[in-house]
Parts: C-alpha cells; sequence; structure tokens
C-alpha cells in the first residue's frame, strides 16, 4: 500500500456543525502532517505529527483540533468554521520528519466548503 | 527564510514541445527537492524526488536537476502531451531544523507553474 486516503471527498457544513476528516496511511510512516490549500495558491502547513505526538501548529485556531489515534490515523475535527475556511484540506506522511532521504507522499484531499 | 520561487507562473504549449519549468530556492541548506503534480481540485501526486547530494533524477518524460549551490532545480518535460496539463509545484525540505523546531517537518512550496498542453 503506498497510498495516502482521505474521506470524505468533498463536505459542505454549517456555521455550527461539527465535522471530522479523516487521513490513513499504513506504508510505516511515522510523520502525518495537515496542510490547507486555498485556490490557485501552494499548500499551507497546519500541523505536523511525529510519532503520534503532535509536534507542530503553524497557529492554526482552535476551531481546527487535530488528533492522532495511532500511527496510521490522523483526524482533524472541525467546529463553527467561517467561510473563508472553505479550501482543499491535504494530508500528506512521510517516514520521518527530518533527515528522512525520502520523501512526501500526499492524500487525494478533501474539499469543505463552509456554507 | 527559505523563499521558492517557481518560473514561468503559467505555460502553453503545443502538444509535442520539449519544455522547462525553473524553481529556485533563496537558502542552499536543503536536505532534498520534489516535484509534484497536481490536477485541479486534486491532491498531489510526486514526480521525481532529488536529494542535495544529487544532480538529477529520470523518471519516464522527465528529468530533474538538482544546482544547490546555485539554488536552482529544473523540471523538463519531453515530448508533451496534453495530459501533461497540470500545476507543477516544487517544494523544499530544510535540512537545518531551528533551535525552536520550527521548520521541522515543513516543506516549503514553490507558488506552482500552470502548464497547459494543447493538441
Amino acid at each position: 500500500d503506498t497510498e495516502v486516503t482521505q474521506t470524505p471527498k468533498h463536505l459542505v457544513m454549517g456555521m455550527t456543525n461539527k465535522k471530522s476528516l479523516k487521513c490513513e496511511q499504513h506504508m510505516g510512516h511515522r510523520a502525518m502532517y495537515w496542510y490547507k490549500q486555498k485556490a490557485k495558491k501552494p499548500p499551507e502547513l497546519m500541523f505536523v505529527y511525529s510519532y503520534e505526538k503532535l509536534s507542530i501548529n503553524e497557529s492554526v485556531p482552535s476551531r481546527f483540533s487535530p488528533e492522532c489515534p495511532n500511527s496510521s490515523l490522523l483526524n482533524l475535527h472541525l467546529h463553527a468554521l467561517q467561510p473563508e475556511d472553505s479550501a482543499l484540506y491535504l494530508c500528506a506522511s512521510s517516514f520521518f520528519p527530518t533527515r528522512d532521504k525520502r520523501g512526501y507522499t500526499f492524500g487525494s484531499g478533501t474539499r469543505l466548503t463552509v456554507v | 527564510k527559505q523563499e521558492v520561487t517557481q518560473i514561468p507562473a503559467a505555460l502553453s504549449v503545443p502538444e509535442g514541445e520539449n519544455l522547462v519549468l525553473n524553481c529556485s530556492f533563496t537558502d542552499s541548506a536543503i536536505y532534498n527537492l520534489q516535484w509534484f503534480r497536481q490536477d485541479p481540485g486534486k491532491g498531489l501526486t510526486s514526480l521525481l524526488l532529488i536529494q542535495s547530494s544529487q544532480r538529477e533524477q529520470t523518471s519516464g518524460r522527465l528529468n530533474a536537476s538538482l544546482d544547490k549551490s546555485s539554488g536552482r532545480s529544473t523540471l523538463y518535460i519531453a515530448a508533451s502531451q496534453p495530459g501533461d496539463s497540470a500545476t507543477y509545484l516544487c517544494a523544499v525540505r530544510p535540512r537545518r531544523v531551528n533551535a525552536g523546531g520550527t521548520s521541522y517537518g515543513k516543506l516549503t512550496f514553490g507558488q506552482g507553474t500552470i502548464l497547459t498542453v494543447h493538441p
């Protein structure tokens, strides 16, 4: 298995809803990431998990809450989002967060629309 | 702070042309550089990964080169096809980790080159 699987592919939610994005990989990677991508922009890092522990939070608002239940699974819990949070949310993984000669693997993303 | 620039921002070519996409970065202390392809509304697909000690990597019609000392990488696409139409992103992985760990695992992306290959 050489893939990062993200579900759902599309999500529409209201500003008072609570929803979760899911990311799964079975490549034995020990670092997992959440990126946010707005239209016509490059991906921006949100969170880094290393060995199931949160190692980087790029000053992301608390309405985004990451969780890493085990080494293969990464969730992003969403609550009270704003319309400007609408974007493509990408999950990625790599063997290690630093000193890793191997590259990153990205999922196909979740297209989130906040109404 | 690492900055990555891609030129051109957009490129439109007829099918069959050989083309070059450029990526430059300001801090040569990189661990590796990765080229990705992104189709509209989709995730990133890794094309080529070049380690800091390597000069080039090849996969099929794609060839990526790296000149770390001058802070440049190029992606060469031979005999372009309409199916090559996509956004191409380069991303660098830092060698140094700041004392506060702020570059820990952080890829720095360029703004991308939008490629259109027309029949």
